[in-house]
Parts: C-alpha cells; structure tokens; sequence
C-alpha cells in the first residue's frame, strides 16, 4: 500500500545520457512534486504540477523535463547528464488547499560518471 | 538564496535529554511552518506543523515554538531517545504549493 513510488531507486549511468525516473501516487492527490536533494542534504524543489498542469518551474537546466500523462504519475527525465546531476531525487504529492502536508517517495538516487 | 536559516547544522544528545533546533525565515508571505524527519535512506515525513496564528503546538515529545514578531520558530524535541536520530528540516510556505526548506539538523542521540 505503498503511497509514494519512484523507479529506479539507484541510477548509475554516464555522462552525456538521457535518463528517466517515474513517480506514481496512490493517494488520490491533485499535486505532485520533483525535489533534488544534493550531498549536503539540502532539498531544493524543481517542478510541481496540479491536475497535470505545471505551477512550479524553478530554475532548472532545460534539460530536465518533468511529464504527468494523469495526476497520478509525473516523471522527470533529464537529457544529457552532467556529474552535478548526481544527487538524490524525491517525488512528493498532496491534496490542496496550498500548505498541507507534502508526502515523499523514497527516493531515487543518481550517480552520474 | 535560502529562504529558510536553519541551526545548528548538527547536534549530539544524550538519551532523556532535549534537542533544539532554530529556524529564522524573512519572507512575512509565509503562513505555514512544517518540521520534516528524514532518516537514512528515506524521504522526509511531516512530523509537525503550525501556522502563525498560534505560538506553539505540541505533539508528544514534540514542540514547535513559533515568534512571529522575530520570524522565527524553533523544534523541540522532549526526552528525546534514539530512535529520534534523524535529519530535521523546518520548512515555510505562503499562499502557494512551494516549501522553502532549511538546510536540514543532524540529530544523534547518544544511549
């Protein structure tokens, strides 16, 4: 009954690739999120989308690309992988009104060499 | 820029014993104050919450202390035991989806 899922939970791939990560929620949530969390811990948010249209477009390489075919999933792939991607990526969703909790995926962690 | 000063940056405690963390925000928008826990190798999970229409809200061993007038707010974290070893985040929010995360406390709880 797991509420927030993300595929793969390890990516290891080299430099100049194009990778995806998929994110499913079964909470019936109308919000979903990327974050990037960097060695030192430090969680930034990258997108978010709402009923599948993106609200929240931070400063982010076009390289990466988040995609929600429903508001159930939303993925991210990234182009052209640099080694300041490496860093864990977490997918949050939640339900509106703005400020309620944010519920995270386990994670998924990329190293690029 | 950060939006959210988080400190310290870690802490060592013994078991019983109280942790403090201390976060300061500028941005008067913010109208919503949550505390994440991640432990390793998971995501964050909400741990408590408030809104500055009240000056602290407790939760078990858990308190958060909030000062609108100074724009800061605080974790507590009462009799605290091993299992509370984690990373702490404050975290702000305003009228929108985005939450502006500090830059985390390492806890450790000696037995």
């Amino acid at each position: 009954d797991t509420a927030v899922s993300q595929t793969p939970k390890y990516l290891v791939t080299q430099m100049g690739n194009d990778k995806s990560i998929k994110c499913e929620q079964n909470l019936g949530h109308d919000t979903m999120y990327w974050y990037k969390q960097d060695s030192k811990k430090f969680l930034k948010i990258m997108f978010s989308y709402n009923n599948k249209e993106l609200i929240i477009n931070e400063t982010v390489p076009n390289r990466f690309s988040p995609k929600s075919p429903d508001k159930a999933h939303l993925n991210l792939h990234i182009n052209s992988l640099e080694l300041g991607d490496s860093a864990v990526y977490f997918c949050a969703s939640s339900q509106p009104p703005q400020g309620s909790e944010q519920y995270f995926g386990p994670g998924t962690r990329l190293t690029v060499t | 820029q950060q939006q959210v000063k988080q400190s310290p940056q870690s802490l060592i405690v013994q078991k019983g014993g109280i942790s403090i963390i201390n976060c300061a925000y500028e941005n008067t928008a913010f109208d919503y104050f949550p505390w994440y826990q991640q432990f390793p190798g998971k995501g964050p999970a909400l741990l408590i919450a408030i809104r500055p229409d009240v000056s602290e809200k407790k939760e078990g061993r858990f308190t958060i202390s909030f000062n609108k007038s100074a724009k800061q707010f605080s974790l507590h974290i009462m009799d605290s035991q091993p299992g509370d070893s984690a990373t702490y985040f404050c975290a702000a929010s305003s009228n929108d989806y985005k939450l502006s995360f500090g830059a985390g406390t390492t806890v450790t709880v000696r037995a």
